[in-house]
């Protein structure tokens, strides 16, 4: 069975403070790999797409690596906000046809 | 360039009662997913439809369905409503391009709430 587990489940940092989240996965054909924001209630948001062929994805504060041989992936985020509290999801998709999977996420609280 | 549009945002039905949600993709995308979201399962794949044919389908009881029409918009349905079925449903878009591999666009999702 393909799973994704994400570690920690919740985390509360201060304001400024560099962070990663951690994203480990049991599928090593992974076609590729997308890290998501979700604010309450909300749908979710596409942060960073890594395909299997690339090993990272920059995008403003935002890094995303990729470690296919280890099952791993890592969301960096730089000096973060309060902006930043949200529920971070990552998922990888092992085949073309619209299947993701999704880890439980972790949700994020940044404290001013 | 608009993003993915669910309609409608909240439903509230009734046990035993059916439900049509629609979605509508990105302009150019001709792949659409559907996803249950709940507090204890997390996010579920439902199915997967592209040029009108689903694809893939996840494991889900046949009171499930959906469809996608000749201009990629999708609907699904859920016959016979149950407590359990109460969750977010978000549907997502994609290019699907057959060269490269699709990142996934979401929409703001539909809140059911079966009582």
């Amino acid at each position: 069975k393909q799973e994704v587990t994400q570690i920690p489940a919740a985390l509360s940092v201060p304001e400024g403070e560099n962070l990663v989240l951690n994203c480990s996965f049991t599928d090593s054909a992974i076609y590729n790999l997308q890290w998501f924001r979700q604010d309450p209630g909300k749908g979710l948001t596409s942060l960073l797409l890594i395909q299997s062929s690339q090993r990272e994805q920059t995008s403003g504060r935002l890094n995303a690596s990729l470690d296919k041989s280890s099952g791993r992936s890592t969301l960096y985020i730089a000096a973060s906000q309060p902006g930043d509290s949200a529920t971070y999801l990552c998922a990888h998709g092992s085949s073309n046809t619209g299947k993701l999977i999704f880890g439980q996420g972790t949700t994020l609280q940044v404290k001013p | 360039k608009a993003g993915v549009t669910q309609t409608p945002r909240y439903l509230i039905k009734t046990r035993g009662q059916q439900v049509t949600l629609s979605c509508s993709p990105i302009s150019g995308h001709r792949s659409v997913s559907w996803y249950q979201q709940t507090p204890g399962q997390g996010l579920q794949f439902l199915f997967e439809y592209f040029s009108e044919t689903q694809r893939n389908k996840g494991n889900f009881p046949g009171r499930f369905s959906g469809r996608q029409f000749s201009n990629s918009r999708s609907e699904m349905n859920v016959s016979t409503l149950e407590l359990g079925d109460s969750a977010l449903y978000l549907c997502a878009s994609s290019l699907a391009v057959q060269s490269g591999v699709p990142g996934y666009t979401f929409g703001s999702g539909t809140r059911l709430t079966v009582v």
